[in-house]
């Protein structure tokens, strides 16, 4: 069974950083494309940033760029997000997402952990 | 960017049919996919490209797509069927994911 177990959440003031982990158990997490995607507390979801199984190819959304980066080990069968400069509306929970193939384009959201929430206030 | 429009809820009486739709321009042209979130737990996939099941969903949903409008159809909706429901495609002049803002799914 595909287990996606998200950490590193809470509460930082603006302009702070945060990192991200996710376990993955259940799959070979090296064969998959890994994504974030999150979702405002009674919003809803957006997808944040993708990454392939060898690090190869990486993308984020627009509202990120330059300030959250996706990273993977794969001999540690994690997923990280690193996330600094952060803004109030960068508050949300946040998702870790098995793709079902190889590559982040077009994505196949297959399996979701249940989340870990930032909340961004001075 | 691309943009996906849907209700904002519906309601729907047990064993009667919901027909939840996702709009946008020449959506027929992508493949949509639609997740169904329970409140306080995460997404999970009912529907990959346009009409197929994952494993596990039941064949009481089922899905289409055509001209400007896609479709999402849950047949002898259940208690249990309640909850938010996302339609998803992926936005290839950008090269990112686009969801609309969800429906929520009232069994009455």
């Amino acid at each position: 069974e595909v287990q996606l177990v998200e950490s590193g959440g809470g509460s930082v003031k603006p302009g702070r950083s945060l990192r991200l982990s996710c376990a993955a158990s259940g799959f070979t997490f090296g064969d998959y494309a890994m994504h974030w995607v999150r979702q405002a507390p009674g919003k809803g979801l957006e997808w944040v940033s993708g990454i392939t199984p060898n690090s190869d190819t990486i993308d984020y959304a627009d509202s990120v760029k330059g300030r959250l980066t996706i990273s993977r080990d794969n001999a540690k069968n994690s997923l990280y997000l690193q996330m600094n400069s952060l803004r109030p509306e960068d508050a949300a929970f946040y998702y870790c997402v098995k793709d079902g193939a190889t590559t982040i384009s077009p994505p196949r959201f297959e399996n979701w952990g249940q989340g870990t929430l930032v909340t961004v206030s001075s | 960017s691309y943009v996906l429009t849907q209700t904002p809820s519906v309601s729907v009486a047990p064993g009667k049919t919901a027909t939840l739709t996702c709009g946008g321009n020449n959506i027929g042209h992508y493949s949509v996919h639609w997740f169904q979130q329970k409140p306080g737990q995460a997404p999970v996939a009912v529907m990959f490209y346009d009409s197929d099941r994952p494993s596990g969903i039941p064949e009481r949903f089922s899905g289409s797509n055509s001209g400007t409008t896609a479709t999402l159809t849950i047949s002898k909706v259940e208690a249990g069927d309640e909850a938010d429901y996302y339609c998803q495609v992926w936005d290839s002049t950008v090269d990112h994911a686009v969801f609309g803002g969800g429906t929520k799914l009232t069994v009455l």
